[in-house]
């Protein structure tokens, strides 16, 4: 069965610590996605990456940055934490030009910065 | 560009009875359209798509829905209400291509009471 592993399910960090999400697939594909939800906004997407070395901003990457140096490893950089970063953050994989497949989650990290 | 767009925040039904979210959509180029379910502390879970073909589309836990072209819409529907459907219930458009990204929803909460 196809997999999508995030590291950690939940997490506490202080203001100002930078803080690693890793989210891991197993399924070989290109494309990655990092997302951030929240009561009432549904996911947004802060990046994505469609191959190794390669990433692309989504929606709200202020904040935010990414890497990408194993096609099954992306991990999600916080460089500096706040409190307006609290949420639950959502990593999703799927192949290229799939489209018409929808994305494969992993089980979510919730972060609390304090 | 695409977006959707669900209607109500919050549904709530008694065990039994029809399950009804509504979600609409807007794309310039046919569309790609799921629902995805969410349990509490839990990721994403697909729970049925409309890609092409038959407009009716049946999904897992008897959930169904029905792509409207002419009214932009995607509705999810159970005819009977279970407390294990009791989830936030997430609509995504998507479009064909490498880059073809998901874009959701808000997110509907759907309550069942005994």
């Amino acid at each position: 069965d196809v997999k999508v592993t995030q590291s950690s399910r939940y997490l506490v960090k202080r203001t100002g610590e930078k803080v690693f999400l890793e989210c891991v697939q197993d399924m070989d594909h290109e494309n990655m996605f990092w997302y951030r939800q929240d009561p009432g906004l549904g996911l947004r997407l802060i990046y994505f990456s469609y191959d190794v070395k390669m990433k692309e901003k989504g929606d709200i990457p202020e904040g935010y940055s990414v890497s990408r140096e194993k096609k099954e490893r992306f991990s999600l950089i916080l460089e500096s934490a706040s409190t307006n970063q609290t949420s639950m953050y959502l990593c999703a994989s799927r192949l290229p030009g799939q489209a018409n497949y929808g994305y494969t989650f992993g089980s979510g990290t919730r972060l609390t910065v304090v | 560009a695409q977006s959707v767009t669900q209607l109500g925040s919050h549904v709530s039904v008694s065990e039994g009875a029809l399950v009804l979210l509504r979600c609409n959509y807007s794309s310039s180029v046919p569309p790609y359209l799921f629902w995805y379910v969410q349990y509490p502390n839990q990721g994403l879970q697909l729970l049925l798509k409309y890609t092409t073909g038959a407009t009716l589309v049946k999904g897992i836990n008897g959930f169904e829905a029905e792509f409207k072209k002419s009214e932009t819409s995607f509705h999810l529907t159970k005819p009977s209400a279970h407390m294990s459907d009791a989830a936030e219930y997430f609509c995504a458009v998507s479009v064909y291509g490498n880059t073809g990204k998901l874009i959701f929803g808000q997110g509907t909460t759907l309550q069942v009471k005994p």
